[in-house]
């Protein structure tokens, strides 16, 4: 099954560099999501990672190491607008039709 | 467009009425979910429509009733609800159920209060 795992709060200043971890075990998994939400809002779509390695789009990158179940969501050039709650998702292609899991968020305060 | 649009966006409702959540979108995907989202917690599957069949029913309550008209349109039916059923319910959809690279987009969600 599936078990992600993702620190719940993190702090950050106006510009900087940020990473947010995501662990996870689970078999029979096809790939990780990373969403964005802000408060009262709807999850947005980030990126999503199927392959090892990194993607990259413009100020968000987000890295997957399938062997050691691990992702990362690296914010550069941080602003107050990135202030929200960053979602990690494994999708699990397996038996259960495609199911989306997501971990408990882990909420990003953009300080000036 | 990656647009899902869900009415109403707010919504009360007491425990014996009957009311509906509605969700569209015309970006010609053939895979359909409702989440559920209280706060502080992360999104919820409740239900996932494949080519306007239900595919996954997560254990809901039947007081929660969803329905696919057609291939653009899913509705979730309410009735009898309970208070703690307050939350964001959140449409979604995608290409395909469980093909790879297959990205799920959320609607803005409808905020349910029960009272």
């Amino acid at each position: 099954g599936q078990n992600i795992d993702q620190p719940t709060e993190m702090t950050a200043t106006e510009g900087a560099i940020v990473q947010i971890n995501c662990t996870y075990q689970t078999s029979g998994f096809n790939g990780l999501f990373w969403y964005q939400q802000h408060a009262g809002e709807a999850p947005t779509f980030l990126s999503y990672n199927v392959l090892d390695g990194l993607e990259e789009k413009g100020r968000f990158s987000s890295f997957l190491s399938r062997s050691k179940g691990y992702s990362y969501l690296l914010l550069k050039e941080l602003q107050m607008k990135d202030s929200a709650s960053y979602l990690c998702a494994g999708f699990d292609r397996g038996s259960t039709l495609g199911r989306l899991y997501f971990g408990r968020g882990t909420q990003l305060t953009v300080w000036p | 467009d990656t647009e899902v649009t869900q009415t109403p966006k707010h919504l009360v409702m007491g425990m014996t009425n009957k009311k509906s959540l509605k969700c569209e979108q015309h970006m010609g995907h053939r895979a359909m979910y409702w989440y559920k989202q209280k706060a502080k917690k992360p999104p919820e599957l409740m239900f996932v429509y494949s080519y306007e069949k239900l595919s996954i029913n997560e254990s809901v309550p039947s007081r929660f009733s969803p329905e696919c008209p057609n291939s653009s349109l899913l509705n979730l039916h309410l009735h009898a609800l309970q208070p703690e059923d307050s939350a964001l319910y959140l449409c979604a959809s995608s290409l395909q159920v469980g093909a790879m690279g297959n990205t799920i987009y959320f609607g803005e969600g409808s905020w349910l209060t029960v009272v």
